[in-house]
């Protein structure tokens, strides 16, 4: 069984643009959740997106958005970035229903640098 | 709201020995916890999970943690760890019933030497 896909795995932009990340979760799960990783905060919640909708969402601003997919495949954007954005992106999959326990599957990330 | 408490940012021990991480939460309820290890530039993986039944619980690589309700604590413990055990390894809870999103500790930095 294929594991979490994450496209790009590294990326570099400047101040001000805006990035997308793309997520491929498990086949046959149709949750994905999103965290931001950074030294200093650990492992940050940003939003989880089950059968095309949104349906859990940490404390971020506005700036950072996602969406997915009819086949479960999911995106995340971050529009006017800040030096702050440098991160490690993780995407996870899981079931999001039925015997779920909170269990999730990682990808690999997508290590993204702001300059 | 949940809270995850890894009590130690960096754990460096010698190859072969013993060695215990830390983890406490918040929570009275009833809860599901789970220890994940991410080794360098990959994602995280599920090194052990417990859901209910016995309190100790063997996961991957040799690890084993104790669920103890009274203590609010899930300690990740190894007899002897190897150079290959050099990770960052996190603490994580959900809630039965709730939303399930878990809830991460801070991870702490395990450090094998040789």
């Amino acid at each position: 069984k294929a594991g979490v896909t994450q496209t790009p795995r590294y990326l570099i932009k400047t101040r001000g643009q805006q990035v997308t990340l793309s997520c491929s979760p498990i086949s046959g799960h149709r949750s994905v959740s999103w965290y931001q990783q950074t030294p200093g905060q650990g492992l940050q919640f940003l939003f989880e997106y089950f059968s095309e909708t949104q349906r859990n969402k940490g404390n971020f601003p506005g700036r950072f958005s996602g969406r997915q997919f009819s086949n479960s495949r999911s995106e995340m954007n971050v529009s006017t970035l800040e030096l702050g954005d440098s991160a490690l992106y993780l995407c996870a999959s899981s079931l999001g229903t039925g015997t779920f326990t909170g269990e999730l599957f990682f990808g690999e990330g997508s290590r993204l640098t702001v300059l | 709201a949940q809270s995850v408490t890894q009590l130690d940012s960096q754990v460096p021990v010698f190859e072969e020995a013993p060695v215990e991480l830390r983890c406490n939460y918040s929570s009275s309820v009833s809860v599901y916890l789970f220890w994940y290890v991410q080794y360098p530039n990959q994602g995280l993986q599920l090194l052990l999970k417990y859901l209910s039944g016995s309190t100790l619980v063997k996961g991957i690589n040799g690890f084993e943690a104790e669920f103890n309700k009274s203590q609010t604590s899930f300690h990740l413990r190894k007899p002897s760890v190897h150079i290959s055990d050099t990770a960052e390894y996190f603490c994580a809870v959900s809630e039965p019933g709730g939303s399930y999103i878990p809830t991460f500790g801070r991870g702490t930095s395990l450090i094998v030497h040789p």
